[in-house]
């Protein structure tokens, strides 16, 4: 079975704070995917990375995969209140995701 | 486009009762899933389909069916139920497997008591 180990689990800051968020595991993944998720509805994709060691930017948000492709990591610059969700990191095995456990932040005004 | 739509959006279940999940995607996707997620949890994947008259388990598969007719619909059918499937439950579709976009549905609440 293979699983995913985010955290913190939760993270609360204050508004233009930055944060990184991580997400471990000990299988490799053809790719690992980051989602947002708002209370009441279902997650949002934000990015996928699929090649070891890549890294991509969206706006204040950077996201990494790691060189062997067993860990990936979200980093948020200058939080702000918009940013508030819970953030789920899901890696990428033949046709099915495996969800991590989940980060609920909450960015303070 | 609609997406993916769920329906009931909430439901109330007396143990041992039986009922069935509606999800339906206006995309033409070939893959479809159907999530569980507990409170402050990730999503755990129950069963999913690869197209159309093809389905598999998932990590949580027991007290559970789906069936997959048409590339559209991907129902989800809970008999007998438990309180052990107090939960909201997410249907998704995507047009590629394991690194494509997963679209979710609204999500269905559901109390078992």
């Amino acid at each position: 079975t293979q699983l995913l180990e985010q955290s913190p689990q939760f993270l609360s800051i204050q508004e233009g704070e930055n944060l990184t968020v991580y997400c471990n595991s000990s299988s490799v993944f053809s790719s690992l995917q980051w989602y947002r998720q708002e209370p009441g509805e279902g997650p949002v994709l934000l990015v996928t990375v699929v090649t070891g060691g890549e890294v991509k930017k969206l706006k204040r948000l950077t996201f990494q995969f790691g060189d062997a492709r067993k860990d990936s990591s979200l980093h948020i610059t200058a939080a702000q209140p918009g940013d508030t969700g819970l953030y789920l990191c899901a890696g990428g095995s033949g046709s099915r995701l495996t969800f991590g456990e989940g980060t609920q932040l909450t960015v303070n005004p | 486009n609609a997406g993916v739509t769920q329906t009931p959006k909430f439901r109330i279940l007396k143990i041992g009762q039986s009922m069935t999940l509606q999800c339906t995607q206006d995309m033409n996707h070939n893959y479809m899933y159907w999530y569980r997620q507990d409170p402050g949890m990730g999503l755990k994947l129950i069963y999913y389909s690869v197209g159309a008259g093809i389905t598999d388990k998932g990590e949580v598969p027991n007290g559970y069916n789906v069936s997959r007719s048409t590339t559209e619909d991907f129902p989800l059918r809970l008999e007998l139920a438990a309180p052990s499937q107090t939960s909201v439950y997410f249907c998704a579709s995507s047009y590629l497997a394991g690194a494509g976009e997963q679209y979710f549905g609204p999500g269905t609440r559901l109390t078992v008591t």
